[in-house]
């Protein structure tokens, strides 16, 4: 079955510098990797969207990296401001040749961004 | 444009009862999915309804049931509640399958069963 890895355990991070999360998986080969922001009580965000086909994409201080080979998505927070401090999902589509299975997602990543 | 809403916004239930969440989607989305998202599991894909079909399910028991009204508004039920029910319930509007389009998740309603 599709697996999705990401980092349990919290990551701290100084302000100004660059936060990278990590997300892996296996079992799969997902045409689409989606990254979301989830911020405590609240629904997930749409952050960004990345293709098999594209090795990179970035939005602002954002930047997604998706290696196929690799089985593995790198987010990047560039300049990471306190504000930015939330957990991380990242979601591959759930397609497994027989249809259409809905967004599969990791279990995120806690990001804390230290002033 | 209003976002995605929830209703009730927290719930407490005892077991062997039943219950019924709604979800508005945003405006002109067609597609609305329904996750629960727990501590231990995490966010996990419950069934997704497009023109009132559903047209993918997780992996949940049949207590767990769901669907759509022609103005895309939709109900998800869960019936025989039991204690590892309780959950964060969201649901996400798109404008069509959400597996390549943008997902707007509601604030999710609260369920806690006694």
């Amino acid at each position: 079955s599709q697996k999705i890895e990401q980092n349990s355990e919290a990551l701290n991070i100084q302000e100004g510098k660059t936060a990278t999360l990590t997300c892996n998986y296996t079992n799969y080969s997902p045409a689409y990797l989606q990254w979301y922001r989830q911020d405590p009580g609240r629904g997930p965000v749409f952050l960004l969207l990345i293709r098999e086909n594209e090795k990179e994409k970035r939005k602002e201080r954002l930047k997604v990296t998706f290696d196929t080979t690799l089985k593995q998505s790198l987010f990047h927070i560039t300049a990471s401001q306190p504000a930015d401090s939330a957990t991380y999902l990242c979601a591959l589509d759930g397609y497994s040749g027989g249809g259409a299975d809905g967004l599969t997602f990791g279990k995120g990543t806690h990001l804390i961004i230290q002033p | 444009k209003a976002g995605v809403t929830q209703t009730p916004r927290y719930l407490i239930k005892t077991r062997g009862q039943q219950v019924t969440l709604s979800c508005s989607p945003i405006s002109g989305h067609r597609s609305v999915s329904w996750y629960q998202q727990t501590p231990g599991q995490g966010l996990q894909f419950l069934f997704e309804y497009f023109s009132e079909t559903q047209r993918n399910k997780g992996n949940f028991p049949g207590r767990f049931s769901g669907r759509q009204f022609s103005n895309s508004r939709s109900e998800m039920n869960v019936s025989t509640l039991e204690l590892g029910d309780s959950a964060l319930y969201l649901c996400a509007s798109s404008l069509e399958t959400p597996d390549w389009n943008e997902q707007f998740f509601g604030p999710g309603t609260r369920l806690t069963v006694l």
